[in-house]
């Protein structure tokens, strides 16, 4: 276990709709970061945020949005659903940029979009 | 832009062979980490790999990291079939500190066979 929590486990959704992602970080890892793994491929990257601001940001429209807050718990927001965001959706936690550290994930959100 | 490759994508091994698993990544990058993923589950850190040279060993695995080449391997000696999963690696996409913005690769399907 590595102390980084999602929810919900699993998510059913129509196209068109908005979703709602939560991750809670490791306790003393103030930088989360979220990845987007479809089926059979590898995460890619969609951001991350470090105190509340986002830092960085992968080539995801912006229908994808976030929030950091400020107990370093975080939130996925994607608008206006599309079959293609059917995927696992992994938050990671880290501490301080620069410092010799891994990032450890969360256990994922299962989305299904119909 | 960043890319990592893997090869093979898909290895099918009998139980006490040896294997290397390659990961080569485009741009200069000193942090390379590997994951394991089980089906249906998040991933595992493995390794974090921070300079040229560096290699780590846990149990059956092995992993090293050439930064002039931009290659990394991952060794299995003597596999045995809990060691069956998906094998990413991932490069920070900075260079001379930590961002935890990972570029994974496609990854390695493992099937060991006894």
């Amino acid at each position: 276990e590595t102390g980084v929590t999602q929810s919900p486990t699993h998510l059913i959704k129509t196209r068109g709709q908005q979703v709602t992602l939560r991750c809670s970080s490791q306790s003393g890892h103030n930088t989360v970061s979220w990845y987007q793994q479809a089926l059979g491929q590898g995460p890619q990257f969609i951001f991350q945020y470090y105190r509340e601001e986002e830092n960085g940001r992968g080539n995801f429209p912006p229908r994808f949005s976030g929030l950091q807050f400020p107990n370093y718990s975080s939130e996925l927001n994607v608008n206006a659903l599309e079959l293609d965001d059917s995927a696992l959706y992994l938050c990671a936690s880290s501490t301080t940029q620069g410092v010799q550290e891994t990032q450890y994930f969360g256990p994922g959100t299962r989305l299904l979009v119909l | 832009e960043l890319k990592v490759e893997q090869n093979p994508l898909f290895l099918s091994m009998q139980e006490g062979k040896n294997y290397t698993i390659y990961c080569n990544y485009s741009t200069t990058s000193d942090r390379l980490y590997w994951y394991r993923q089980d089906p249906g589950k998040s991933l595992e850190s493995l390794f974090v790999l921070l300079s040229n040279g560096a290699v780590k060993q846990e149990g059956r695995l092995m992993a090293s990291l050439d930064t002039k080449a931009r290659l990394s391997t991952l060794h299995i000696t003597a596999a045995v079939h809990d060691l069956s999963a998906t094998y990413f690696c991932a490069v920070d996409g900075s260079y001379g500190g930590a961002t935890n913005k990972l570029i994974f690769g496609t990854g390695t399907l493992l099937a060991v066979q006894p």
